[in-house]
């Protein structure tokens, strides 16, 4: 099971840290993703780390912009977004990364609203 | 990285089968056998549904099958049943070592 925390209304420019908290597997075997989506549009890949936190990999809209990370003892995947903009307003779901380059369990996701 | 390019939508009487396309590039579907599919009903976090092109995980009825030609990948749903009806997003990884969903297909049972 997969539960996101953090979400929030936020203004342009500023930060937030979202939670994913794992249970029922073993946290650190896995790589873990973030994936948003717009209310009533397509998913986007936002974000992904690998079991041990050495590899993390990023799309082109939010690099150098986020930072995912984890914790392993808490069995946490974190994600730091710094200098939002309105076009990061999205639900952000995360997912344990499985059956080779696919995502197998996904959290019920949480709001981000970047808006003044 | 652009999204893959699905149709927005495609609709079927029960019983009868409906096929999405995913269409890519060389960067992205064309390189590697990493295409997925997600079902997604609305208000609900997306499902897994196949993996690396044409498997199911383990408890995706044998009705769902993929497939793959070129930079285009497919998804068919056999025997349509009233709970297929959901939107359906493929998922490829790219030679950037990034990941790109397609830009999503509504399924309609008739």
């Amino acid at each position: 099971q997969l539960v996101e925390s953090g979400g929030d209304l936020v203004q342009p420019g500023g930060s937030l840290r979202l939670s994913c908290a794992a249970s029922g597997f073993t946290f650190s075997s896995y790589w873990m993703h973030w994936v948003r989506q717009v209310p009533g549009k397509g998913l986007v890949w936002v974000s992904g780390i690998n079991g041990d936190g050495s590899i993390t990999e990023y799309a082109d809209s939010v690099k150098g912009r986020f930072t995912v990370s984890r914790d392993n003892a808490r069995e946490t995947l974190y994600v730091q977004m710094n200098s939002l903009r309105a076009e990061d307003t999205a639900v952000y779901y995360c997912g344990r990364g499985n059956y080779p380059y696919s995502v197998d369990i996904w959290g019920r996701g949480t709001m981000v609203t970047v808006s003044s | 990285q652009s999204a893959l390019t699905q149709p927005p939508s495609v609709s079927g009487s029960p019983g009868q089968s409906v096929t999405v396309s995913c269409t890519g590039t060389s960067s992205d579907v064309g390189s590697y056998n990493r295409v997925s599919w997600y079902q997604q009903p609305p208000g609900t976090a997306p499902k897994l549904m196949i993996y690396e092109v044409s498997n199911r995980p383990s408890g995706v009825p044998d009705r769902f099958s993929g497939s793959k030609s070129g930079n285009t990948a497919s998804l068919t749903i056999s025997g349509l049943r009233a709970e297929d009806e959901a939107d359906y997003y493929c998922s490829s990884y790219t030679t950037s070592a990034t990941y790109v969903f397609g830009t999503g297909t509504k399924v309609t049972v008739l």
